[in-house]
This record gives C-alpha cells, sequence and structure tokens, in this order.
C-alpha cells in the first residue's frame, strides 16, 4: 500500500514485558514521527525522526522507551519492562521535509 | 505552546454545512493554523491550514479571524463519512512536527 504501514495492529503483553511495534513510512518520507493515544485523549508527541536521527526526542516519557530508525526508513519502538499505564494506541506518521503527517492506523498496546 | 479552544461535541445532518469553532488568542505571529481529523480507530488524517488568509481545498475550507484569534473549519456538505474528532492545532513556524492535539470536537452527522 502507499500509506503508512503499523505492525502490530494490536499487541497483548504482560507486565513486565518487552515490547516492539514497528513502522513503515511513506516512500521517500525522509522525517518520521511516533505518537501516543491514550483512551478519550488526544495523540500525545513522543519522537520525531529526520532521517536516521532522533531530532528531539522529549516526548519519551522515560528512558524505558526507545526508538531507532537505522536506514533512515523503517523505525522501530521499543519499550522496555512495560507497565499497565503503557497501554495505548501507538501511531506513527511520516512526512516529506515540513509537509503535512500522514498517520498509520496505529498500533494497540495492551498490558495485562 | 500556544493553545486552542474547541467545544467538545457538534452535530449535524447529512448533508448540510457544518461550521467548527476554535479559539486561539494567545496565537503568535509564527504561528500557523492546522486542522486534523480522526475517524474511529484510524489515525489522524490532515484536513487544511492557513496562516491569515483564508484557505480552500477538497475537503474544506478555513476561514480565519483578521485578529487570527479564532478560526472555523468549514465543511460544505456533511457526508457521514465526516464523523470524525476535529483538532485544530496551532503549529509553530519552527517545529511543524510537533502536534500539540487538545481532545478535539466529536461532530456526530445524522441522517
Amino acid at each position: 500500500g502507499a500509506g503508512v504501514s503499523q505492525t502490530p495492529s494490536n499487541k497483548v503483553t504482560e507486565k513486565g514485558k518487552y515490547v516492539e511495534l514497528r513502522c513503515d513510512p511513506i516512500s521517500g518520507h525522509t522525517a518520521l514521527y511516533w505518537y501516543r493515544q491514550s483512551l478519550g485523549q488526544g495523540p500525545e508527541f513522543l519522537i520525531y525522526f529526520q532521517g536516521t536521527g532522533a531530532a528531539d526526542d522529549s516526548g519519551l516519557p522515560n528512558d524505558r522507551f526507545f526508538a531507532v530508525r537505522p536506514e533512515g526508513s523503517v523505525s522501530t519502538l521499543k519499550i522496555q519492562r512495560t507497565e499497565r499505564g503503557d497501554s495505548a494506541v501507538y501511531l506513527c506518521a511520516s512526512s516529506h521535509g515540513v509537509g503535512e503527517l500522514f498517520f498509520g492506523e496505529g498500533s494497540r498496546l495492551t498490558v495485562l | 505552546d500556544a493553545k486552542t479552544t474547541q467545544p467538545n461535541s457538534m452535530e449535524s445532518n447529512e448533508e448540510e454545512p457544518v461550521h467548527l469553532p476554535c479559539n486561539h488568542s494567545t496565537i503568535s505571529g509564527t504561528d500557523y493554523i492546522h486542522w486534523y481529523r480522526q475517524l474511529p480507530s484510524q489515525g489522524p488524517e490532515y484536513v487544511i491550514h492557513g496562516l491569515t488568509s483564508n484557505v480552500n481545498n477538497r475537503m474544506a475550507s478555513l476561514a480565519i479571524a483578521e485578529d487570527r484569534k479564532s478560526s472555523t473549519l468549514i465543511l460544505h456538505r456533511a457526508t457521514l463519512r465526516d464523523a470524525a474528532v476535529y483538532y485544530c492545532i496551532l503549529v509553530s513556524g519552527g517545529s511543524n512536527y510537533k502536534l500539540t492535539f487538545g481532545k478535539g470536537t466529536l461532530l456526530t452527522v445524522n441522517p
């Protein structure tokens, strides 16, 4: 498809486990973003990549959260020692430069 | 970050125009006004943006007050597919990537 692809669409895990969420941006988009959306709230910014480097990671809530984009395309959001409060929809978006953001459908994470 | 204020919810009838208001009294001169919408179980979708002048595209129109302290998103003929949460967001010219979403306006469209 031509849009932003996120996998898995749903992930259920147990408290304390490690989780990886993957994002495939639109081909050619240099900028990639991760947002998190809790139930009933608007999305919250987590991190922004320009190419391979994290240009702004000020939204990551703590050091259990980490994201990479080693080749400037696919990105992985990694969450260590998951907690119940991490349960949310994790949204990825990409853009061409400073243009509009194109969001994926999100990965719903449930921590039991 | 400059904040926006939107009604929690609005209701419209199919094929009628819808005016979604947004107040942003602390907007700065370099802030763009962006609108995104989020359909159920989907990620947000860009709708339109503007700086000072009114803007039109295939999805909607954006009317910006002369003092820029408020704006209105106009859907000319609402369809059932337009039922969504609409977010009005101020985007600083220097940090266009960092969208600050509020709770938005939940638009219900009645058939």
